[in-house]
């Protein structure tokens, strides 16, 4: 029944590691989004695709590659991982591009050690 | 560049009262403004969606209010239960598919 969902729900893994964070909406929305919340609680968008294309591409690092196989789906995997990217990651999507509500995911903790 | 900031970042207050969450941003061409609750461990839950020709929504005890020109939003919880206890999050919507999050007020409602 869940709109947005994300896993895994908590990361722990060590610098250097590739690892992929998975999402999938089943709303039938068009958009789907990524962001990143800081220590501080504020969230940030990374990414937002429409129908499996790019539309929205933050000031992210490269080791960041977001990857959508159908629009349902939304995964994001990062290379080389390091301690500044411990945050939690929000996956969200939206009935189309532009559109005024945004569902979000539970979120996916990611520690880096 | 449009920043979003909540204050007072936490909150503490006995059951029962009445309090509000202030929200201010910078760029005041936004086309809404939403409320959202986050509790631990879960998503963030939409509360209550702004239009930027709206001054105020209402939702059950919340009631939250635009004042476009100044830039500020208010969130009012009236009769403030335990299970409001969460973090509070703001967030603006300008030009483009974005949105713009304040860093949230954490309220803690005591039984």
């Amino acid at each position: 029944d869940t709109a947005v969902s994300q896993t895994p729900k908590y990361l722990v893994t060590q610098m250097g590691n590739d690892k992929s964070i998975k999402c999938e909406q089943n709303l039938g929305h068009d958009t789907m989004y990524w962001y990143k919340q800081d220590s501080k609680k504020f969230l940030k968008i990374m990414f937002s695709y429409n129908n499996k294309e790019l539309i929205i591409n933050e000031t992210v690092p490269n080791r960041f590659s977001p990857k959508s196989p159908d629009k349902a789906h939304l995964n994001l995997h990062i290379n080389s991982l390091e301690l500044g990217d411990s945050a939690v990651y929000f996956c969200a999507s939206s009935q189309v591009a532009g559109a005024i509500v945004q569902f979000f995911g539970p979120g996916t903790r990611l520690t880096v050690l | 560049k449009q920043e979003v900031t909540q204050i007072p970042a936490a909150l503490s207050v006995p059951e029962g009262e009445n309090l509000v969450l202030n929200c201010s941003f910078t760029d005041s061409a936004i086309y809404n403004l939403q409320w959202f609750r986050q509790d631990p461990g879960k998503g963030l839950t939409s509360l209550l969606l702004i239009q930027s020709s709206q001054r105020e929504q209402t939702s059950g005890r919340l009631n939250a209010s635009l004042d476009k020109s100044s830039g500020r939003s208010t969130l009012y919880i009236a009769a403030s239960q335990p299970g409001d206890s969460a973090t509070y999050l703001c967030a603006v919507k300008n030009a483009g598919n974005m949105l713009t999050f304040g860093g949230g007020t954490r309220l803690m409602v005591k039984p």
